[in-house]
């Protein structure tokens, strides 16, 4: 089972919908989650971290994690076309890395495109 | 202005050569990291650094090396003995391991000719 796994996509929502992305993790130590968005040919910008189980809000994007699923998500209300990107979902993951900290691990990303 | 910063943007080698890749921060962070990636795929772990003077494998080592001397520094190496590498080279440093965010470079992308 792969460490971080998400949907390929592209997933394509209208302009003005809600764009719904997932994450699932197989680390159960796992304490922090991010969510990355990458347009093409660029590096990866954090949008959101979440802690704890339940929602975070900020803005447009809402982030919702329950560690008991291993599953986090992220939430893109009232899509524009600018949101359309990859979005990478990256997990803390002390599977075979050990040490007190672990290491970022990061999914393929699922790929958004938003229609005007 | 704090951040990391990667050269060259582009770089092209010739088979059978070493390169190496430059990542340097200021923002006092503790950890760095190298990731490769692929068109179409996700970001694969090369090397990592918690600490000045340490690090460790990741998932795709092989035919890579690095140094960390200097805090500030992290640079990755690509020999001749990586079959396979074009690819978007990206470096990221975060304050602590996996528990806090990691900030990206503007990446590397290296291709061989």
């Amino acid at each position: 089972q792969k460490e971080v796994e998400q949907n390929s996509g592209p997933l394509s929502v209208p302009e003005g919908a809600i764009a719904s992305l997932n994450c699932t993790y197989s680390d159960r130590g796992s304490q922090s989650f991010f969510w990355y968005r990458q347009y093409s040919g660029k590096s990866p910008e954090l949008i959101m971290f979440i802690y704890s189980n339940g929602d975070k809000e900020d803005g447009r994007f809402t982030a919702q994690l329950n560690k008991a699923s291993q599953y986090v998500s992220l939430l893109i209300r009232d899509s524009q076309p600018s949101d359309s990107a990859t979005y990478l979902c990256a997990v803390n993951s002390f599977m075979n890395y050990g040490g007190s900290q672990g290491n970022l691990i990061f999914g393929k990303g699922t790929k958004l495109s938003v229609k005007p | 202005d704090g951040g990391i910063t990667q050269s060259p943007k582009y770089l092209f080698r010739k088979e059978g050569q070493n390169v190496t890749l430059s990542c340097e921060q200021n923002l006092n962070h503790d950890a760095m990291y190298w990731y490769r990636q692929d068109p179409g795929q996700g970001l694969r772990l090369i090397y990592y650094s918690q600490i000045v003077n340490d690090f460790q494998k990741g998932d795709i080592a092989e035919g890579y090396s690095v140094s960390r001397e200097k805090k500030e520094s992290f640079p990755l190496t690509v020999t001749s003995a990586q079959k396979n590498p074009t690819a978007f080279y990206l470096c990221a440093s975060s304050a602590t391991g996996g528990n806090t965010e990691a900030f990206f470079g503007q990446g590397t992308r290296l291709t061989v000719v």
